[in-house]
């Protein structure tokens, strides 16, 4: 069946170093969704990419979505303690107009 | 404050309990979902209604029943419920899901533990 693939489960960072997370699809997908969920906390809303090579931009965060529309990547530059949570990633399920197909996280966590 | 509202936060129960949890949203959306949240595993869709209309269930036990009288409040009404049922369960709802573009507004969460 349809899958997203979310790598790394975990990453290890010192404050101020740079963090990557990548979602891979095994269908190409309309659109992909970034979450954020900070521990204790739930999953919010952070961007959404629609066109095929689109690269957004807020401040330290930047998403980009592939060329095939079946990866995408969230990259974090200088890191900070805020960064700290689990990032997701979600694209829509075929077919279907109102389900999403969840990445399994990946958790950002800064060294002390 | 996401516009989004559960109670309760935390629930236990035994598993001859029945009990419910509710979901409240403030933004006028369409569409409310119930997920179930799993450590290291990704989020699972169990119900969404659509202008109070169910239009999915996710092959998800009959212990597990939902109610959405308006499309503001959304229940997920819970009886005879296993210990693997443990999990965070999460409400969200979202404007424009026909067009497959809206995002999700989650709640914060009921936390579940069925002894």
């Amino acid at each position: 069946g349809q899958q997203v693939m979310q790598i790394p489960q975990y990453q290890h960072v010192q404050e101020g170093e740079d963090f990557t997370t990548y979602c891979n699809s095994s269908t190409t997908l309309s659109n992909i969704q970034w979450y954020k969920q900070r521990p204790g906390g739930h999953p919010v809303f952070l961007i959404q990419l629609v066109k095929s090579g689109e690269v957004k931009k807020q401040k330290r965060l930047t998403f980009q979505f592939g060329e095939a529309k079946k990866n995408s990547s969230l990259h974090i530059t200088a890191t900070q303690t805020t960064d700290v949570g689990t990032y997701f990633c979600a694209g829509p399920l075929m077919d279907s107009n109102y389900q999403l197909i969840w990445g399994a996280g990946t958790k950002l966590i800064i060294k002390p | 404050e996401t516009g989004v509202t559960q109670t309760p936060r935390h629930l236990v129960m035994g598993m001859t309990n029945k009990k419910s949890l509710k979901c409240e949203q403030h933004l006028g959306h369409n569409a409310m979902y119930w997920y179930k949240q799993s450590a290291k595993k990704p989020l699972e869709l169990m119900f969404v209604y659509n202008f109070k209309e169910q239009t999915e269930n996710n092959s998800v036990p009959s212990r597990f029943s939902p109610e959405c009288p308006n499309s503001s409040h959304l229940f997920l009404h819970l009886h005879t419920l296993q210990p693997e049922d443990s999990a965070l369960y999460l409400c969200a709802s979202s404007q424009d899901w026909e067009e497959n573009t809206g995002e999700l507004f989650f709640g914060e969460g009921s936390r579940l533990t069925v002894l």
